[in-house]
Formats: structure tokens, sequence, C-alpha cells
């Protein structure tokens, strides 16, 4: 099993520009989540689905969008890339909820200029 | 709102030294899990260990133990005698247990640890 698999593994982006954040599990988990890690800070939640075809925001959700339309895929969407977006993004996935840990992709360092 | 709170954002020890990195934490759920993961220079994260509210039991594993204690809403890991391989970036979080948590967690600042040879 390869886990959670994140692409890419690094991008510069233009104050906005658009990009998609892909992230992918093949352990055929029901929860996925991404997060991001500001430098010297915990990770803090932007989104999460409970099931293709259902996400909810997380803490910081603000310009950012996903989509589940497959167990599998859980992308995040940027819309206009905003500074204040430069942060290292992890895509996690966990067999059903709170009980369980979550496993967690290598992460995306985004930079936005 | 649940917090966490890792209180150490840096400690440093010298190879075989006991380290403890501490964890507080605020819920109003009476059912909750706590966690600790491990973030490695390379940058991913690595679960350590989970605990439910319901068990206070320590755990040890290797050189690893934790001291759960609900009386003063800690979490605390222990490494004992320490070794480079040690070195990472260390986070607390918790989940709440209720219906509506959908396992989100709640991170720590994270504790950085290094050891020194």
């Amino acid at each position: 099993n390869a886990g959670v698999t994140q692409t890419p593994k690094f991008r510069i982006l233009k104050i906005g520009q658009s990009m998609t954040l892909q992230c992918t599990q093949d352990m055929n988990h029901n929860y996925m989540y991404w997060y991001r890690q500001d430098p010297g800070m915990g990770l803090k939640l932007i989104y999460y689905s409970v099931g293709a075809g259902i996400t909810d925001k997380g803490e910081v959700p603000n310009g950012y969008n996903v989509s589940r339309s497959t167990t599998e895929d859980f992308p995040l969407r940027l819309e206009l890339a905003a500074p204040s977006q430069t942060s290292v993004y992890f895509c996690a996935s966990s067999w059903q909820g709170s009980y369980n840990e979550q496993f967690f992709g290598p992460g995306t360092r985004l930079t936005v200029l | 709102a649940q917090k966490v709170t890792q209180a150490q954002t840096e400690i440093s020890v010298v190879e075989k030294e006991d380290v403890t990195l501490d964890c507080v934490y605020e819920t109003r759920d009476t059912t909750y899990y706590l966690f600790w993961y491990k973030q490695p220079p390379s940058g991913e994260l690595v679960f350590l260990i989970r605990r439910n509210s319901f068990d206070e039991q320590n755990e040890i594993s290797g050189r690893y133990s934790w001291n759960f204690q609900k009386s003063t809403s800690s979490f605390n890991f222990t490494i004992t005698a320490s070794q480079v391989v040690d070195s990472a970036v260390y986070f607390c979080a918790l989940s709440e247990g209720g219906g509506t948590s959908y396992g989100k967690l709640t991170f720590g600042q994270g504790t950085i640890l290094t050891v020194h040879p």
C-alpha cells in the first residue's frame, strides 16, 4: 500500500494564480482531512470529508475549496492565491473518525510570491 | 472549543539524557482522544500513540512513555535515554469524541527536540 500520496511536493505560485493540490489514499478510509502547517505552528484544519460527496469546513477554510467524488481522492483547490497561503499542506485519512489515528501524506510545500 | 498547549517551544538535550515533553489540553467533552505525532526533519508526520479519556493507564513502549492525568488535563511524553534519531518536532493533538467531531484534530504548537551527540 502506498498510503496517502500528495502531489506536487513543491510549488511556487504567483499572487492571483490558482492550483489544485492532489491527495489520494489507497486504504479505503472514509475520513479525509486537509491541514496547513505554518512555520513554528501546529497544524490547522482546512476542510474535511466523511465520505464521497460529503465535505465540510474546518478552522481555516477561507480561500480554499474541496470536492470528494471518490473514496480515494480528496483534492484541495486554491483560488486566487495570496501570500498568506504560503504554507505546508498535509492531507490525512482515517478509517472511522475520532478513535482512529490519522495517516498523513508527505506534504506539499507551497510558496505564493 | 478545544485547545492544546505545548508550552515548551524548543528543548535541547545531550544524548542519553531523559526528556519530558509537556502537553496540556482543554475540552468540554467527557469522551475525547489524545494523540502524539512525531515530525522528523524529513517532514512527514508519524503517529506515536493514542489514548482515550477513559483510560488513564500510563503506557510504555521501549524508550517512550506517556503519562495521562485527567486531574491536571495533561498528557506528557517522556523519552528515556534520548538518541540523536529522536530529534524532531513532536505534536500533541486532541480529538473530541462527540458524534459531530468526525475525528477533527486540534494540534498543539509543537515542541522542537534537538538531541546532541
